[in-house]
């Protein structure tokens, strides 16, 4: 059965350094996602992104994130400038064509720990 | 905005116990409602879901009813088992917000012992 997967699974890493998180989405899927949770906390929709741009993205998602899809396969997610406060897990998730009402596909996660 | 609230967890039952988990929602159209499940180690899976009120949805011995009435789609198991131990997720997707992202609660732990 088709999955997305996502690496790392687990990241450490220092305040102020750069994290690229990566998705492998289903592979004929349109819609490709980034949530986070929050140790405790929701999960919060951080960006959609579709036909190679941002289609939708949070209050979250500020300049300190970007998404790239580099190769037709991979879905990145790059913080600039790690804080604190982004320490959480991170899902990565993929969709059908337009019109489809909800169903996404979920990745296991990264997990990030800012130190 | 769109949101979505749940009981707080974690729930622990006995195996063969009747499950209840509420969810309520604020949205500003007419959502779809979902509830997605995640189990120890893995990503988030979808369990069911409903588009319309007074669907029902259902899937391995789960329910949910949208109940446009009272804002509500709450998750029900007549008899649950130890595999059930997991972490659900209540959902929805308001198409009037332009796109298709889920709002989520924060999440219920369900523990089911022996």
């Amino acid at each position: 059965e088709p999955e997305v997967t996502q690496t790392p699974s687990h990241q450490v890493t220092q305040m102020g350094q750069e994290v690229i998180l990566r998705c492998v989405p289903i592979s004929n899927h349109l819609y490709f996602y980034w949530y986070r949770q929050i140790l405790g906390q929701k999960v919060e929709f951080l960006v959609s992104f579709y036909n190679n741009e941002i289609s939708e993205k949070s209050e979250i998602f500020d300049d300190q994130f970007s998404v790239e899809r580099p190769d037709g396969s991979n879905f990145t997610l790059k913080i600039r400038s790690t804080k604190l406060e982004d320490s959480a897990m991170y899902f990565c998730a993929s969709s059908g064509g337009a019109g489809w009402i909800g169903e996404l596909f979920f990745g296991e996660g990264s997990r990030l720990t800012v130190l | 905005g769109d949101s979505v609230t749940q009981m707080e967890g974690p729930v622990t039952l006995s195996e063969e116990a009747f499950l209840t988990i509420n969810c309520t929602y604020t949205a500003t159209g007419y959502p779809s409602l979902f509830w997605y499940v995640q189990y120890p180690g893995e990503g988030l899976q979808l369990l069911l879901k409903a588009t319309k009120a007074d669907d029902k949805g259902s899937n391995k011995g789960f329910e949910a009813t949208y109940r446009k009435e009272t804002t509500s789609f709450h998750l029900e198991k007549g008899s649950v088992q130890v595999s059930d131990s997991a972490v659900y997720f209540c959902a929805l997707s308001d198409p009037t917000g332009g796109g298709n992202k889920l709002t989520f609660g924060t999440g219920t732990q369900l523990k089911v012992e022996l």
